[in-house]
């Protein structure tokens, strides 16, 4: 089944403790992001990727990290967590070379930050 | 950069009518797609309808379409015979697609759309 994997799904945690959310897709899709989503603000792009180790900023890349060693995963590191990223979280990838560029998203993270 | 705006926060029809969506966006850019996502409570982001700008027959997926404005830089969303399960968040979304490659999304903030029983 195509589809792309998030984990954990719901994590909480305590300020300042390292975190990393796993982003895997199976449709090897060369491009992939993640976003955020808070009430009110609709989903903003943290980080996007065009193909394995290009990775850029999207609009609000502050307090992330990610990494694209391999075409399928796609981390999204949270060195120093602070309560303003209590968030729910979305990775998703598409097609570029095809021209399709329909994102699929994952699950969702919902993290806490406490 | 790229400004996505979705003026109605939250809308409320019977089951079986139709309801409209608006969106209007701001670009520069000349290549770009067009999307409509649903969120229902499950929060699964499931993509509705896509349109790309450079073709000027409006998509249609089953009893979605959309009304496609490029000049007007306008896209909304027509939902026919609404049903129970349309209730959900429906977010806009563009992305500019120049040289080949794309950023990202830009997202509206979202219409609650509600279908009375």
């Amino acid at each position: 089944e195509a589809q792309v994997t998030q984990n954990p799904r719901y994590l909480i945690t305590v300020t300042g403790k390292k975190l990393t959310v796993t982003c895997s897709q199976n449709m090897n899709h060369e491009y992939m992001s993640w976003y955020r989503q808070d009430p009110g603000l609709g989903l903003r792009q943290i980080y996007y990727s065009m193909n394995v180790e290009v990775t850029d900023k999207g609009d609000v890349p502050e307090g992330y990290k990610v990494s694209r060693k391999e075409k399928r995963n796609f981390p999204l590191i949270l060195e120093s967590p602070s309560p303003n990223q209590t968030s729910l979280y979305f990775c998703a990838s598409s097609f570029i070379q095809k021209g399709t560029y329909e994102q699929y998203f994952g699950p969702g993270t919902r993290l806490t930050v406490t | 950069a790229q400004t996505v705006t979705q003026s109605q926060p939250e809308m409320s029809v019977q089951e079986a009518e139709t309801v409209t969506l608006s969106c209007t966006y701001d670009t520069s850019e000349s290549n770009y797609y067009l999307f409509w996502y649903k969120q229902p409570p499950s929060r699964q982001m499931i993509l509705v309808i896509r349109q790309e700008a450079y073709k000027q027959q409006n998509a249609t997926e089953n009893r979605f379409s959309v009304n496609f404005q490029k000049a007007a830089k306008s896209f909304s969303l027509k939902i026919s015979d609404s049903q129970l399960g349309d209730t959900a968040m429906y977010f806009c979304a563009f992305i500019a697609t120049a040289g080949g490659g794309a950023d990202g999304l830009t997202f509206g903030k979202g219409t609650h759309l509600i279908i009375q029983p």
